[in-house]
């Protein structure tokens, strides 16, 4: 299996663009889960999907951040507008059926967001 | 909330041994996550405790105690390539995750 597969590796942005970035899980896994990783506050759970459905948005920051889950095999992080401190590591992982409890996640390679 | 606690930085020698400690203080409890990050690179999956007592996996071993809210992981024979960040994380509904503790292997 080619693992969790996210685009892009990195991304570099002005203040105020749209940015969207893109997961594709592991075949088979029905959860999604999306984080971001700074030095400041370390790695934050932002949203979580079973089933293509969110489960749970309470980590989404604010209004400007979107994820939508349109199959099983796709999954979009948007920020818009962004901001300089949207910048972080942006993590997309997805585990197996069963109880997200038992089950560990595996991790995409992130995506390296840089707002200017 | 969540409270999860671990010692911000270890050095230790090669083929020594290191315990990373682990407290925690959250709403619900379904296990606890051990997660190793070397640098520039995604979080991989180390170990997983539910119920009290140690888990061995070949150099690793993590322990839990459900009434302490305390866990470690044990790295045991040191090699360089151990040197990274590990992340404990406590799973409710959803992980948590500590900020990490990063492991500095010298030779």
């Amino acid at each position: 299996d080619a693992g969790v597969i996210q685009s892009p590796r990195h991304e570099v942005t002005e203040m105020g663009q749209e940015v969207t970035l893109r997961c594709k899980p592991i075949s088979g896994h029905d959860y999604l889960f999306w984080y971001r990783q700074t030095m400041m506050r370390g790695l934050e759970l932002l949203i979580y999907f079973n089933n293509n459905v969110p489960i749970d948005d309470s980590g989404m920051p604010e209004d400007r951040f979107s994820a939508k889950m349109p199959n099983a095999s796709f999954s979009t992080l948007k920020i818009q507008p962004s901001e300089p401190r949207d910048s972080a590591v942006y993590f997309c992982a997805s585990s197996m059926p069963g109880s997200v409890s038992v089950n560990e996640q595996f991790f995409g390679p992130g995506t390296r967001l840089t707002v200017l | 909330g969540q409270n999860i606690d671990q010692p911000t930085e270890m050095t230790a020698t090669e083929g020594a041994i290191v315990q990373i400690n682990c407290t925690y203080q959250t709403s619900g409890f379904n296990g606890l996550f051990w997660y190793q990050q070397h640098a520039g690179e995604a979080p991989t999956f180390l170990s997983y405790n539910v119920l009290d007592g140690l888990e061995e996996k070949g150099r690793f071993s993590s322990f839990l105690s459900r009434s302490k809210g305390y866990s470690y992981l044990l790295l045991k024979e040191l090699q360089m390539k151990d040197s990274a960040s590990y992340l404990c994380a406590v799973n409710d509904y959803k992980l948590s995750f500590g900020a990490g503790t990063t492991v500095t292997v010298r030779a």
